[in-house]
């Protein structure tokens, strides 16, 4: 299996702040990485899917980018509703395995 | 607007058979991959497996002994079966739709649309 690791697990940030999640994947996924952002006790909501291409409805303040092994996924201007956990996913190869998540709190 | 509204028993006891059905709106079957995802407290989303438009199944290889995933395209719906159930397969259950898009050869996918959830929990 692919195996994807995210850092860092858990952030705290400021409103307003630029925030960065990276994940890694254990070999070459091309660009078949998406980004997801799970609310407590909701489904996960897609946001980037392609490492790149913005999920449609998606606020523009998030982006991704990336490709090959290393990804990011970046908020330009946290906002209040940010707070969530983000997971990374890759669609390469089965079984699709995701990242463990990284917790975002605002602080 | 795709919808994904899911249904299935959330109380089993060790060896049941966990079954969990998942209705479509507002998309067709037709070109699209079909799966469920489960997701244990703290831990990442589980691919547990899929149908594919053709009617083709791919299923994770950890589960794949217990797992049967069907469709039933007259009624929009589908559905998965995992057999003998132990306290490892207590986790939140999520059916999913997998859009994909081709440019050049390069063919990436993504989930799109989540079911809200199923809580199953496996006890004595």
């Amino acid at each position: 299996d692919i195996q994807m690791t995210q850092s860092p697990s858990s952030l705290s940030a400021s409103i307003g702040d630029r925030v960065t999640i990276t994940c890694r994947a254990s070999q070459s996924i091309n660009n078949y990485l998406n980004w997801y952002q799970q609310r407590l006790g909701k489904a996960p909501k897609l946001l980037i899917y392609g490492a790149s291409t913005l999920q449609s409805g998606v606020p523009s303040r998030f982006s991704g980018s990336g490709s090959g092994t290393d990804f990011t996924l970046t908020i330009s201007s946290l906002q209040p509703e940010d707070s969530a956990i983000y997971y990374c996913q890759q669609t390469y190869r089965t079984p699709y395995t995701s990242g463990q998540g990284s917790k975002l709190q605002i602080k | 607007q795709v919808d994904l509204q899911q249904w299935g028993a959330g109380l089993l006891k060790p060896s049941q058979t966990l079954s969990l059905t998942c209705s479509v709106f507002g998309r067709s079957f037709t070109g699209y991959y079909w799966s469920w995802i489960r997701q244990s407290p703290g831990k990442g989303l589980e691919w547990i497996g899929e149908i594919t438009p053709g009617g083709r199944t791919n299923y994770n290889p950890s589960l794949e002994s217990r797992i049967t995933i069907s469709v039933d395209t007259s009624n929009n719906q589908f559905s998965m079966k995992l057999t003998s159930v132990t306290a490892a397969d207590s986790a939140v259950y999520y059916c999913a739709s997998r859009d994909w898009s081709c440019t050049a050869g390069n063919c990436p996918s993504w989930f799109d649309a989540w079911g809200q959830g199923s809580l199953v929990n496996v006890s004595s």
